[in-house]
């Protein structure tokens, strides 16, 4: 697989901005993708992009990607309690395949 | 089912017996996926299974995993000869079509082998 990379740990104040950031470095990648995982449960998708795009905005949750810098980040919109969680980074290395960062855990602080 | 479901969810072995861990998908999904969490990494994938064939098992680290999904539903993870090392969550996916990243994931079974 790819190497995905992620800052492990990020406070935040409830109601300002997170935004957490990722590396990734196979320039073929198709998709990337956000995934949320709190105490005890499976991996969700939050939101994925797909490579020729720069932005996607859904909700509370904006995408930005920078093909150059084989950079992505999440940006959520006035965090809330209910954010804290591990968020993790993901390239489709292929059709079936994810490589998966080793994730951001989010503490929101009141 | 309405999601995908793994038991047990928690299991705790001897170091050197024998595991199996289940993974139960949605109903009617085709595509199975066998992922490994171990503590403070992302997931790392197993194998990937369509229907009843597992068409890419690179990702098992050594021959003591198989995975077997015998009717092209329920999938089974065996382990043998556990190490300490195999310590892990041990995440199931499974997703209508091949699509990686369409796919939606179980809670998990977490393995210790003390």
């Amino acid at each position: 697989g790819e190497d995905v990379e992620q800052s492990l740990f990020l406070s935040v104040r409830e109601g300002d901005s997170s935004v957490i950031n990722c590396t990734y470095t196979d320039s073929s990648s198709t998709y990337l993708y956000w995934y949320k995982q709190e105490p005890g449960a499976g991996l969700q998708l939050l939101t994925y992009i797909f490579s020729n795009m720069d932005m996607k905005q859904d909700q509370r949750l904006t995408v930005l990607l920078n093909k150059k810098d084989k950079h992505l980040s999440l940006r959520i919109a006035d965090t809330q309690t209910g954010d804290s969680a591990i968020y993790f980074c993901a390239e489709r290395y292929n059709d079936y395949k994810l490589s998966f960062g080793a994730g951001t855990t989010v503490t929101v602080r009141a | 089912g309405a999601g995908v479901s793994q038991t047990p969810s928690n299991k705790v072995t001897e170091k050197g017996k024998y595991v199996e861990l289940r993974c139960d998908p949605i109903s009617g999904h085709t595509a199975l996926y066998w992922y490994r969490q171990s503590l403070g990494q992302g997931p790392e994938f197993l194998i990937y299974f369509q229907g009843t064939g597992a068409a890419d098992d690179s990702g098992l680290p050594n021959d003591r995993f198989f995975a077997v999904r015998p009717e092209g539903s329920v999938s089974t993870l065996k382990i043998q000869r556990t190490e300490r090392g195999d310590s892990a969550v041990y995440l199931c996916a499974s997703s209508l079509g091949r699509g990686a990243g369409k796919a939606f994931f179980g809670q998990g079974t977490r393995l210790t082998v003390v």
